[in-house]
C-alpha cells in the first residue's frame, strides 16, 4: 500500500512569506498529526486532525495552522515565516489516532527560510 | 513540553557487536514508550514499544528495557548491522486529557554509526 506522501520534499522561502505543506495519509487513515523536527529541539508536536477537526494542538504560535479535508488529506500553513521556522516538517497518519504505535510517518518536507 | 533526553548524542559500534541506546524521561505518568529509527532522508520508523506495566519487551534483534524507578528506557540491538546506522529516538506518551488526543514527546535522538 502507498505510504504517507508529503509534498513538496524541499522548499526555500524568504522571511515574511507564507508556506503551505501537504500531507496525504495512507488510504483509510483518518488521523493526521504534524511535527516539526529541528536538530536542537527534536520532534515537536504541532497539531492533530481527525475527521476534519483539530483534535489536539501543541505549543506553537498562531502563525502555524492546519486543516484537514474530507478525504483526510491535510495541509499546514505557516505565515510570516521566520528564520527559526527552518526545519523538517513531518506528518504521521493513523487509522483513528489510536496511539502512536499506529503512526506511519511521511518522509517530510524540508523547509529553509532565508 | 516534556523532558525526554538521551545520554549520548552519538554512538559508534563495530558490526556484529550489540548496541545500547539510552533514554531518560521525566513524566512518571507516561504510560507508553516507543523507539523510532530515522534513516537519512526518511521519516521516523516504528521499531518497538513498551507499556508502563512492563519491564522488558523483545522484538527481532531488539529489546527495550524500562526502569520506572529511575525513569530510564533503553534500546538494545543485537548483532548490529550496517543497516542499523540511523538516528534513534525514544518517545513517551503522556495520557491525553481527552479521548483520542495524542501527547507524544520525543527525545532529540542518538546517531548510531556501525563500523564495518
Amino acid at each position: 500500500k502507498a505510504g504517507v506522501t508529503q509534498t513538496p520534499r524541499y522548499l526555500i522561502k524568504t522571511r515574511g512569506q507564507q508556506v503551505t505543506l501537504s500531507c496525504s495519509p495512507i488510504s483509510g487513515h483518518r488521523s493526521v498529526s504534524w511535527y516539526q523536527q529541528t536538530p536542537g529541539q527534536g520532534l515537536q508536536f504541532l497539531f492533530e486532525y481527525f475527521s476534519e477537526t483539530q483534535r489536539n494542538k501543541g505549543n506553537f504560535p498562531g502563525r502555524f495552522s492546519g486543516r484537514q479535508f474530507s478525504n483526510s488529506r491535510s495541509e499546514m500553513n505557516v505565515s510570516t515565516l521566520e528564520l527559526g521556522d527552518s526545519a523538517l516538517y513531518l506528518c504521521a497518519s493513523s487509522l483513528a489516532g489510536e496511539g502512536a504505535s499506529g503512526y506511519t510517518f511521511g518522509s517530510g518536507t524540508r523547509l529553509t527560510v532565508v | 513540553g516534556e523532558s525526554v533526553g538521551l545520554h549520548l548524542p552519538t554512538l559508534s559500534v563495530q558490526e556484529g557487536d550489540n548496541s545500547i541506546i539510552n533514554c531518560a524521561y521525566s513524566n512518571s505518568a507516561s504510560d507508553y514508550f516507543i523507539w523510532y529509527k530515522q534513516e537519512s532522508g526518511k521519516g521516523p520508523q516504528f521499531i518497538i514499544d513498551i507499556r508502563s506495566n512492563m519491564d522488558k519487551r523483545q522484538g527481532q534483534r531488539v529489546t527495550v528495557l524500562l526502569n520506572k524507578t529511575v525513569k530510564h528506557l533503553s534500546l538494545q540491538i543485537a548483532a548490529t548491522q550496517p543497516g542499523d546506522s540511523a538516528v534513534y529516538f525514544c518517545a513517551e506518551n503522556v495520557p491525553p486529557s481527552r479521548r483520542g488526543a495524542n501527547n507524544l514527546f520525543f527525545g532529540t535522538g542518538t546517531r548510531l554509526t556501525v563500523i564495518p
